[in-house]
Protein backbone atom coordinates (compact mmCIF):
# COMPACT_ATOMS: atom_id res chain seq x y z
CA UNK A 1 0.00 0.00 0.00
CA UNK A 2 1.34 3.96 -0.58
CA UNK A 3 1.76 5.77 2.18
CA UNK A 4 4.32 7.44 4.57
CA UNK A 5 5.92 5.88 7.23
CA UNK A 6 7.22 7.20 10.41
CA UNK A 7 10.14 5.10 12.56
CA UNK A 8 9.64 4.49 15.58
CA UNK A 9 6.43 5.06 16.90
CA UNK A 10 8.01 5.70 20.61
CA UNK A 11 11.32 6.65 21.14
CA UNK A 12 13.07 7.32 24.27
CA UNK A 13 16.48 8.95 24.08
CA UNK A 14 18.90 10.33 27.29
CA UNK A 15 19.35 13.82 27.34
CA UNK A 16 22.24 15.56 25.18
CA UNK A 17 22.71 12.56 22.84
CA UNK A 18 21.25 13.30 18.82
CA UNK A 19 18.15 11.02 17.17
CA UNK A 20 17.63 10.71 14.03
CA UNK A 21 13.72 10.19 13.45
CA UNK A 22 12.83 8.67 9.98
CA UNK A 23 10.01 9.61 7.16
CA UNK A 24 9.59 7.19 3.99
CA UNK A 25 7.10 7.47 1.19
CA UNK A 26 6.03 5.36 -1.69
CA UNK A 27 3.67 8.01 -3.15
CA UNK A 28 6.23 9.26 -5.69
CA UNK A 29 5.45 13.06 -3.92
CA UNK A 30 7.91 15.66 -4.30
CA UNK A 31 7.11 17.96 -0.87
CA UNK A 32 7.70 16.78 2.11
CA UNK A 33 7.33 18.27 5.50
CA UNK A 34 8.57 18.01 9.36
CA UNK A 35 6.10 19.06 12.07
CA UNK A 36 6.53 19.58 15.52
CA UNK A 37 3.00 19.33 17.73
CA UNK A 38 2.80 20.56 21.32
CA UNK A 39 -0.43 20.71 23.63
CA UNK A 40 -1.73 24.05 22.74
CA UNK A 41 0.39 25.04 20.14
CA UNK A 42 -0.92 23.18 17.45
CA UNK A 43 1.67 21.97 14.09
CA UNK A 44 5.05 23.83 14.03
CA UNK A 45 6.43 23.78 10.64
CA UNK A 46 10.50 22.49 11.43
CA UNK A 47 11.89 22.02 8.01
CA UNK A 48 10.50 21.82 4.36
CA UNK A 49 11.67 19.87 1.29
CA UNK A 50 10.64 20.31 -2.33
CA UNK A 51 13.08 18.13 -4.58
CA UNK A 52 15.75 16.25 -3.78
CA UNK A 53 19.14 17.72 -2.31
CA UNK A 54 17.27 21.17 -1.53
CA UNK A 55 15.18 22.08 1.50
CA UNK A 56 14.37 24.81 3.64
CA UNK A 57 13.21 25.63 7.20
CA UNK A 58 10.28 26.60 8.82
CA UNK A 59 9.33 28.25 11.86
CA UNK A 60 11.61 26.48 14.46
CA UNK A 61 14.45 24.82 12.69
CA UNK A 62 16.63 25.38 15.30
CA UNK A 63 18.26 22.28 16.83
CA UNK A 64 17.16 20.56 13.92
CA UNK A 65 18.44 19.02 11.24
CA UNK A 66 17.22 17.42 8.01
CA UNK A 67 18.33 15.92 4.75
CA UNK A 68 16.82 15.19 1.40
CA UNK A 69 19.03 12.39 -0.59
CA UNK A 70 16.46 10.38 -2.23
CA UNK A 71 12.89 11.78 -2.86
CA UNK A 72 11.11 9.05 -0.92
CA UNK A 73 13.14 9.82 2.13
CA UNK A 74 13.64 13.08 4.25
CA UNK A 75 14.99 12.28 7.85
CA UNK A 76 14.76 14.53 10.54
CA UNK A 77 17.76 15.18 13.71
CA UNK A 78 16.84 16.33 16.51
CA UNK A 79 20.57 17.63 17.68
CA UNK A 80 22.03 18.45 21.69
CA UNK A 81 21.47 22.21 20.60
CA UNK A 82 17.26 21.71 20.80
CA UNK A 83 16.47 22.70 24.33
CA UNK A 84 13.47 20.89 24.23
CA UNK A 85 13.03 18.23 22.18
CA UNK A 86 10.12 15.99 24.38
CA UNK A 87 7.42 16.18 21.43
CA UNK A 88 5.02 14.37 18.93
CA UNK A 89 6.51 14.36 15.69
CA UNK A 90 4.54 14.55 12.07
CA UNK A 91 5.87 14.19 9.08
CA UNK A 92 4.17 14.66 5.67
CA UNK A 93 4.16 14.93 2.12
CA UNK A 94 2.15 17.07 -0.34
CA UNK A 95 0.13 15.86 -3.81
CA UNK A 96 -0.74 19.67 -4.96
CA UNK A 97 -2.59 20.84 -2.38
CA UNK A 98 -3.14 18.34 0.35
CA UNK A 99 -0.78 17.15 2.66
CA UNK A 100 -0.70 13.00 3.23
CA UNK A 101 0.60 12.41 7.30
CA UNK A 102 2.39 9.38 8.49
CA UNK A 103 1.31 8.15 11.58
CA UNK A 104 4.13 10.35 14.18
CA UNK A 105 6.80 9.91 16.73
CA UNK A 106 6.61 10.59 19.61
CA UNK A 107 9.87 11.50 21.32
CA UNK A 108 10.96 11.34 24.45
CA UNK A 109 13.73 12.86 26.31
CA UNK A 110 14.81 11.84 29.31
CA UNK B 1 4.68 36.41 8.36
CA UNK B 2 1.77 34.34 7.47
CA UNK B 3 -0.53 32.93 10.67
CA UNK B 4 -2.86 30.60 11.38
CA UNK B 5 -5.42 32.05 14.24
CA UNK B 6 -7.64 29.42 16.06
CA UNK B 7 -9.11 31.46 18.96
CA UNK B 8 -11.23 28.23 20.12
CA UNK B 9 -8.92 26.15 21.71
CA UNK B 10 -12.19 23.35 23.14
CA UNK B 11 -15.36 23.13 22.22
CA UNK B 12 -18.31 20.37 22.82
CA UNK B 13 -22.11 20.33 20.78
CA UNK B 14 -24.56 17.59 21.74
CA UNK B 15 -24.97 14.49 18.94
CA UNK B 16 -27.14 16.15 15.87
CA UNK B 17 -26.61 19.45 16.09
CA UNK B 18 -24.82 21.93 14.28
CA UNK B 19 -21.19 23.41 15.65
CA UNK B 20 -18.91 26.33 13.88
CA UNK B 21 -15.21 26.51 14.27
CA UNK B 22 -13.93 29.69 13.66
CA UNK B 23 -10.12 30.18 12.13
CA UNK B 24 -8.82 33.63 11.08
CA UNK B 25 -5.49 34.10 9.33
CA UNK B 26 -3.33 36.84 7.78
CA UNK B 27 -1.62 36.78 4.58
CA UNK B 28 -0.46 39.46 1.89
CA UNK B 29 -0.65 36.88 -0.71
CA UNK B 30 -3.68 36.49 -3.06
CA UNK B 31 -3.29 33.38 -4.54
CA UNK B 32 -3.16 30.56 -1.50
CA UNK B 33 -5.29 27.81 -0.32
CA UNK B 34 -7.13 26.89 3.20
CA UNK B 35 -8.39 24.01 4.73
CA UNK B 36 -9.07 21.75 7.57
CA UNK B 37 -7.63 18.85 9.21
CA UNK B 38 -9.28 16.73 11.69
CA UNK B 39 -6.94 14.43 14.14
CA UNK B 40 -8.65 11.62 16.40
CA UNK B 41 -7.34 10.50 18.96
CA UNK B 42 -5.31 8.20 17.00
CA UNK B 43 -3.55 11.02 15.95
CA UNK B 44 -3.64 10.58 12.28
CA UNK B 45 -4.21 13.41 10.48
CA UNK B 46 -7.29 13.27 7.76
CA UNK B 47 -8.06 16.48 5.27
CA UNK B 48 -11.73 17.35 5.89
CA UNK B 49 -11.69 20.21 3.49
CA UNK B 50 -10.11 22.35 1.44
CA UNK B 51 -11.09 26.07 -0.54
CA UNK B 52 -8.90 27.49 -3.07
CA UNK B 53 -8.89 31.47 -2.44
CA UNK B 54 -9.34 32.07 -6.05
CA UNK B 55 -13.15 30.37 -5.66
CA UNK B 56 -15.39 32.59 -4.24
CA UNK B 57 -18.12 29.35 -3.37
CA UNK B 58 -17.35 28.29 -0.37
CA UNK B 59 -16.71 24.30 -0.17
CA UNK B 60 -19.14 21.38 0.95
CA UNK B 61 -18.15 18.09 2.14
CA UNK B 62 -20.78 16.50 3.08
CA UNK B 63 -22.11 17.49 6.30
CA UNK B 64 -18.83 19.45 6.42
CA UNK B 65 -19.12 22.81 4.96
CA UNK B 66 -16.91 26.65 4.87
CA UNK B 67 -17.34 29.98 5.37
CA UNK B 68 -15.03 31.80 3.42
CA UNK B 69 -14.87 35.61 3.94
CA UNK B 70 -11.44 36.55 2.14
CA UNK B 71 -11.67 40.06 2.30
CA UNK B 72 -12.04 39.64 6.23
CA UNK B 73 -9.47 36.51 5.73
CA UNK B 74 -11.80 34.39 7.74
CA UNK B 75 -12.39 31.08 7.15
CA UNK B 76 -14.89 29.26 9.60
CA UNK B 77 -16.51 25.15 8.81
CA UNK B 78 -19.44 24.13 9.94
CA UNK B 79 -20.13 20.87 10.90
CA UNK B 80 -23.55 19.88 10.63
CA UNK B 81 -25.39 16.51 12.35
CA UNK B 82 -22.20 15.96 14.59
CA UNK B 83 -21.77 12.20 15.31
CA UNK B 84 -19.83 10.68 17.76
CA UNK B 85 -17.10 9.81 15.39
CA UNK B 86 -16.66 13.50 14.90
CA UNK B 87 -14.89 14.20 18.16
CA UNK B 88 -11.68 15.04 17.81
CA UNK B 89 -8.79 18.07 17.17
CA UNK B 90 -9.71 20.21 14.08
CA UNK B 91 -6.78 22.38 12.61
CA UNK B 92 -7.40 25.18 10.03
CA UNK B 93 -4.27 25.51 7.94
CA UNK B 94 -2.58 27.33 4.97
CA UNK B 95 -1.02 27.10 1.69
CA UNK B 96 0.94 29.56 0.38
CA UNK B 97 2.62 29.13 -3.37
CA UNK B 98 6.07 30.75 -3.81
CA UNK B 99 7.34 31.79 -7.07
CA UNK B 100 10.18 29.56 -6.72
CA UNK B 101 7.52 26.83 -6.87
CA UNK B 102 7.70 25.87 -2.99
CA UNK B 103 4.77 25.70 -0.68
CA UNK B 104 4.97 26.34 2.69
CA UNK B 105 2.08 24.36 4.51
CA UNK B 106 1.03 26.11 8.31
CA UNK B 107 -1.25 25.12 10.88
CA UNK B 108 -3.44 26.98 13.72
CA UNK B 109 -3.50 25.85 16.97
CA UNK B 110 -6.24 23.72 16.64
CA UNK B 111 -9.95 23.06 18.18
CA UNK B 112 -10.91 20.56 20.04
CA UNK B 113 -14.64 19.33 19.71
CA UNK B 114 -16.30 16.95 21.87
CA UNK B 115 -19.08 15.60 20.31
CA UNK B 116 -21.89 14.82 23.11
CA UNK B 117 -23.90 11.99 23.13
Amino acid sequence: DGGITQSPKYLFRKEGQNVTLSCEQNLNHDAMYWYRQDPGQGLRLIYYSQIVNDFQKGDIAEGYSVSREKKESFPLTVTSAQKNPTAFYLCASLLGSEAFFGQGTRLTVV
Amino acid sequence: AQTVTQSQPEMSVQEAETVTLSCTYDTSENNYYLFWYKQPPSRQMILVIRQEAYKQQNATENRFSVNFQKAAKSFSLKISDSQLGDTAMYFCAFMETFTSGTYKYIFGTGTRLKVLA
